[in-house]
């Protein structure tokens, strides 16, 4: 069993649809959860960023983390086309420089006009 | 500006013969990454960096090899040893303080084996 596991999709939505992608992992240690997205032939640039539990939002984008579970998601909001990319989680259980990130599979996303 | 240039960005190799990707940083980061990325299989560490002259194999190193002797540079060596080495490879770096754990990125380089 992976460390991490995402649904790797395609997933395929109408232009204003509300877009929810998740994330569930088995090590209790990790506290610290990201969410990158990276557009066709780039390299992935950080989304959003949550320590331990709780939700963040920042503007179309809200992360949440729920550690009982081992359950994270990300919410895009009125999705637009440029949203079209591959979202990839990614957590650590340790700050600082050793701290290793562990990638989900990522999911690829399309936000149709 | 700042940032991570890696080159090639395309390259094709013929099988049994090593390659060696760039990895040039302007960002001053202590730390340098290089993963690999398979389709459905997310981001693979091979080898990580904390400082010059010191590296340390990650989840996948079987093939590859690393040098450290300048802080703004890490190539990568894909080795004919590499079993399946067509892939797409991301360098990565991150600053001395943890903040919000960001890794940057750079624009990644694609191998293809002929």
């Amino acid at each position: 069993q992976k460390e991490v596991e995402q649904d790797p999709g395609p997933l395929s939505v109408p232009e204003g649809a509300i877009v929810s992608l998740n994330c569930t992992y088995s090590n209790s240690a990790f506290q610290y959860f990201m969410w990158y997205r990276q557009y066709s032939r780039k390299g992935p640039e950080l989304l959003m960023y949550t320590y331990s539990s709780g939700n963040k939002e920042d503007g179309r984008f809200t992360a949440q983390v729920d550690k009982s579970s081992k359950y994270i998601s990300l919410f895009i909001r009125d999705s637009q086309p440029s949203d079209s990319a591959t979202y990839l989680c990614a957590m650590s259980a340790m700050s600082g420089n050793t701290g290793k990130l562990i990638f989900g599979q990522g999911t690829t996303l399309q936000v149709k006009p | 500006d700042g940032g991570i240039t890696q080159s090639p960005k395309y390259l094709f190799r013929k099988e049994g013969q090593n390659v060696t990707l760039s990895c040039e940083q302007n960002l001053n980061h202590d730390a340098m990454y290089w993963y690999r990325q398979d389709p459905g299989q997310g981001l693979r560490l091979i080898y990580y960096s904390q400082i010059v002259n010191d590296f340390q194999k990650g989840d996948i190193a079987e093939g590859y090899s690393v040098s450290r002797e300048k802080k703004e540079s890490f190539p990568l060596t894909v080795t004919s040893a590499q079993k399946n080495p067509t892939a797409f490879y991301l360098c990565a770096t991150k600053g001395r303080v943890w903040g919000t754990g960001e890794l940057f990125f750079g624009e990644g380089s694609r191998l293809t084996v002929l």
